[in-house]
């Protein structure tokens, strides 16, 4: 069964970092691309960014109000995704899930939310 | 970027009966490939988003039979042949043919 365990979500102020985590299980996780998404308060899903696998080059996509701010990298050797996030703002606020490829399965999320 | 718009955006429904919920995209979602990356998800209250319905009609593993998918080009719809208590949740679209892949803005049903 494939699990996906996101950690790391947190009450910030404004400026902050945080840097999130999935830990996967129940499938080959370094064959996988996997993506972050994000449900905000009030806008919906809003997909962040996706990382390929090794040998696709592990290139990352990001969705362009997050560029620059956040970096999505894996370690395959500990079956992980992280999403680093900076410069933190208010409409950052939501519950972070990551995904394997684009939306097939879903782990339960971590909240973040930022506030002075 | 491809706007995904959903309509009705709420859906009172009696259970037992049907309901239909549709998606519509700004430009066709056909891919070079051939294949239309047009999926549907379900997300229960209190519950993660998940996959029902990808690339227009394909039922997702665990998925019941009353959910079905139907479109091509810019329009698709979910139905749901019989509305269960289960049912009640929030409904997205979403397209994965173009960069960066996008959602609608979800669908709430819930029983009258």
């Amino acid at each position: 069964e494939v699990q996906l365990v996101e950690s790391g979500g947190d009450l910030v102020r404004p400026g902050g970092s945080l840097r999130l985590s999935c830990a996967a299980s129940g499938f080959t996780f370094k064959d996988a691309w996997m993506s972050w998404v994000r449900l905000v308060p009030g806008k919906g899903l809003e997909w962040i960014g996706r990382i390929k696998r090794e040998v696709d080059g592990a290139t990352v996509d990001y969705a362009v109000p997050v560029k620059g701010r956040f970096t999505i990298s894996r370690d395959d050797s500990k079956n992980t995704l992280y999403l680093q996030i900076n410069s933190l703002r208010t409409e950052d606020t939501g519950v972070y899930y990551c995904t394997t490829d684009i939306g097939v399965h879903w782990g339960r999320g971590t909240l973040v939310t930022v506030s002075s | 970027d491809i706007v995904m718009t959903q309509t009705p955006l709420s859906s009172p429904v009696t259970l037992g009966q049907p309901a239909s919920i549709s998606c519509r995209s700004s430009q066709t979602l056909v891919d070079s490939d051939g294949n239309t990356y047009l999926s549907w998800l379900q997300q229960r209250p209190g519950q993660p988003p998940r996959l029902l319905i990808y690339k227009i009609s394909n039922r997702f593993s665990g998925v019941p039979d009353r959910f079905s998918g139907s479109g091509a080009g810019t329009d698709f719809t979910l139905e749901i042949s019989r509305v269960e208590a289960e049912d009640v949740g929030i409904y997205y679209c979403m397209q994965a043919t173009h960069f960066p892949p996008s959602f609608g803005q979800g669908t709430t049903l819930d029983i009258k």
